[in-house]
């Protein structure tokens, strides 16, 4: 099962920052946070990872709570084709546990 | 780079037929995963190769469901027969090792089993 809990849906103005949260309240110490984003009808995307400080890539932003139990992925300038399901996962880093997603997000960004 | 290659895109069958997908993988990547997506949900792990060995299958029907990787480089996955509920993308992703958390996946093949 999913580690972790996300709205099932959330619209975005195009041009605005689209704030997407993700409650990972039984994160152990050693596990990272993945974000993935999946366009219809193409295979997920990886974005970001992050273990316990903000991370920032030419995607997204990842901004990780201090007590690790939750965290935001900020696309800051929304477009059209950022419009897809964005998993937040949970996992161990060096191991071979495997990704679980679960249903993730449904961003719409609208014109 | 190249990405993962998968065929076919789409395929129609009747229940009780088989079907075969290939996938292959991003060149020099030793682990290769091959998802289940039913409609709706997330995908799901059905089988993890680190090169051409299997590190976990547990998800995997096996009394229907088959994969190999020859040599761990391309690898397929068959089902015989298929179900109904076969119907699903299958999704195939690989990545460096199986340590890391960032995989790359294609675009999957549709199945629609009749």
């Amino acid at each position: 099962d999913a580690k972790t809990t996300q709205p099932p849906s959330m619209d975005c103005a195009e041009g605005r920052a689209a704030n997407l949260p993700c409650n990972h309240s039984t994160i152990s110490g050693n596990e990272y946070v993945y974000w993935y984003r999946q366009i219809h009808s193409q295979g997920p995307q990886y974005i970001i990872h992050g273990l316990k400080n903000n991370e920032t890539n030419e995607m997204a932003s990842l901004i990780i709570t201090e007590d690790r139990k939750s965290s935001t992925l900020i696309l800051p300038h929304a477009t059209l084709r950022d419009t897809a399901v964005y998993y937040c996962i949970v996992r161990t880093q060096g191991g071979s546990e495997k990704l679980v997603f679960g249903k993730g997000t449904k961003l719409t960004v609208n014109p | 780079e190249a990405g993962v290659a998968q065929s076919p895109r789409y395929k129609i069958i009747e229940k009780r037929q088989s079907v075969a997908f290939w996938c292959n993988p991003i060149s020099g990547h030793a682990t290769l995963y091959w998802y289940q997506q039913i409609l709706g949900q997330g995908p799901k792990l059905l089988i993890q190769f680190q090169n051409n060995g299997v590190v976990d299958d547990s998800q995997l029907p096996k009394d229907r469901f088959s994969a190999e990787r020859l040599k761990g480089v391309d690898s397929t996955l068959k089902i015989q027969p298929a179900k109904l509920e076969d119907s699903a993308v299958y999704l195939c992703a690989s990545s460096w090792d199986r340590g890391t958390g960032e995989l790359f996946f294609g675009e999957g093949s549709r199945l629609t089993v009749l």
